[in-house]
């Protein structure tokens, strides 16, 4: 079966500092992956998804970026945080090819900057 | 752009009651509607809907797709208190990776 790992699962961070959250997914290969962000326990804004190692695509222009240094390895970064950049962190995995539609999420991180 | 819209916000009933959540998408090239709840942490699946008229069914929940009308609903029937949770609506459209969510409603069933 498959599972999806992110950490840390909370974080409280000052404003300026940089910021690293890692998601793996195992039990599955070439998965797509994507990050989200979620404001107040609302609906989940997309940030960066992944089709395939170094390959990333931005759906929101922010300070923050995605890489994918390993196939079941997504890793969202920020050189300064914002206080803006706030929020709940989702990371999730799809099956590629003719596979299911549906996206599998993993626990989350909070960020809180202060 | 793709849009997703679900009503209401936010609903409060009790123990027992029968609840009705709507959905609606304006999207190119529609392929499929998906469901998640979401209690603390992670969305979890629960329904995907492709077919108009075609109800999918698990236990008390229930969901159904209108292509016609651009929406889906999803029916909770003798709703318990851990029914409470956000409940979120995706389209996903064809040659597309990515999920387009609704803002979600946020349910509380109280005792």
């Amino acid at each position: 079966s498959q599972t999806i790992h992110q950490w840390p699962a909370t974080l409280v961070q000052p404003v300026g500092s940089p910021l690293s959250l890692e998601c793996t997914v195992e039990g599955t290969s070439n998965p797509n992956l994507y990050w989200y962000r979620q404001a107040a326990g609302r609906g989940l804004q997309l940030l960066f998804y992944s089709v395939g190692i170094g390959q990333i695509s931005s759906e929101v222009p922010q300070n923050l970026s995605a890489s994918r240094p390993q196939d079941r390895q997504f890793i969202l970064s920020s050189k300064k945080l914002l206080l803006s950049d706030s929020g709940f962190y989702l990371c999730a995995w799809k099956r590629t090819g003719t596979g299911g539609h549906e996206q599998y999420f993993g626990p989350g991180t909070r960020l809180t900057v202060t | 752009e793709d849009k997703v819209v679900q009503s209401p916000l936010s609903l409060v009933v009790h123990e027992g009651d029968t609840v009705t959540l709507n959905c609606s998408y304006e999207v190119t090239n529609f392929r499929s509607l998906l469901w998640y709840k979401q209690e603390k942490k992670a969305p979890t699946f629960l329904f995907m809907l492709t077919s108009s008229g075609i109800e999918k069914k698990s236990g008390r929940l229930s969901s159904i797709l209108d292509k016609k009308e651009l929406s889906s609903i999803l029916n909770i029937t003798a709703t318990q208190t851990g029914d409470s949770a956000i409940y979120l609506c995706a389209v996903l459209r064809y040659a597309g990776n990515m999920l387009t969510f609704g803002g979600g409603t946020r349910l509380m069933v109280k005792p």
